[in-house]
């Protein structure tokens, strides 16, 4: 079945630092890839995608390219600010199979400090 | 901008008793999601709905849940009989048929408290 891994959180950084959160995921097709963030009391928002191996997705400043050699599509920013602070959950959607909904990593926290 | 809205934002129950989740999708979506996140856990996938129909189901919706689209705006997801295990943020989503499978508008969320 289809799975996504994301390192655990919280991950917590100076502002301006650079940022990385790794996402790695399984899929039995041929995945699109999403970064959705949850800013606090709020839903998901799409943050990002990416459709096929290569694609660089980016938004707001954060970039993850689709790396199919190592089934991997982490999420980087150069400089972060402290409204960044957020919960981010790395997932895909597999049109190849059955199951097209949204599968979902665990979510990384990020807190962000002046 | 238009968006998915949830009622309640937080609704505590008795375990044994019948709750609905209410939702408003974006107006001109025409599939409708419910995805679940247990406190600290992944979110996880319910159930699609399409043109008045489920169109996918995950293993945790079993017979205790429900959906029904009741009139053209809301959209409402039913657990007959709660569960302790069913404590819970609720997400709602919606897309348009153009968008990607993967690229969902979500609410706010609600939260079930199950005692």
């Amino acid at each position: 079945g289809n799975s996504v891994t994301q390192m655990e959180g919280p991950v917590t950084l100076s502002e301006e630092a650079f940022l990385t959160i790794n996402c790695t995921y399984t899929a039995t097709g041929y995945p699109s890839l999403f970064w959705y963030v949850q800013y606090p009391g709020e839903g998901l928002q799409l943050l990002l995608k990416a459709t096929k191996a290569d694609d660089k997705g980016s938004n707001k400043g954060f970039e993850a390219t689709y790396r199919k050699e190592t089934t991997s599509f982490h999420l980087e920013k150069g400089s972060v600010q402290v409204s960044d602070s957020a919960v981010y959950f790395c997932a895909l959607s597999d049109r190849d199979t059955g199951r097209r909904a949204l599968t979902f990593g665990s979510g990384t926290r990020l807190q962000v400090q002046p | 901008e238009p968006e998915v809205t949830q009622t309640p934002s937080h609704q505590v129950t008795q375990m044994g008793q019948e709750v609905i989740l209410r939702c408003v999708p974006i107006s001109n979506h025409l599939y409708f999601y419910w995805y679940r996140q247990i406190l600290g856990q992944k979110v996880e996938f319910l159930v699609s709905f399409y043109n008045n129909e489920i169109s996918e189901k995950s293993e945790i919706f079993d017979d205790q849940f429900s959906v029904e689209r009741p009139d053209g705006s809301n959209f409402t997801l039913k657990i007959r009989s709660t569960k302790l295990e069913d404590s819970a943020m609720y997400f709602c989503a919606s897309r348009s048929r153009g968008q990607n499978t993967g690229e969902l508008f979500f609410g706010e969320g609600s939260r079930l408290t199950v005692l």
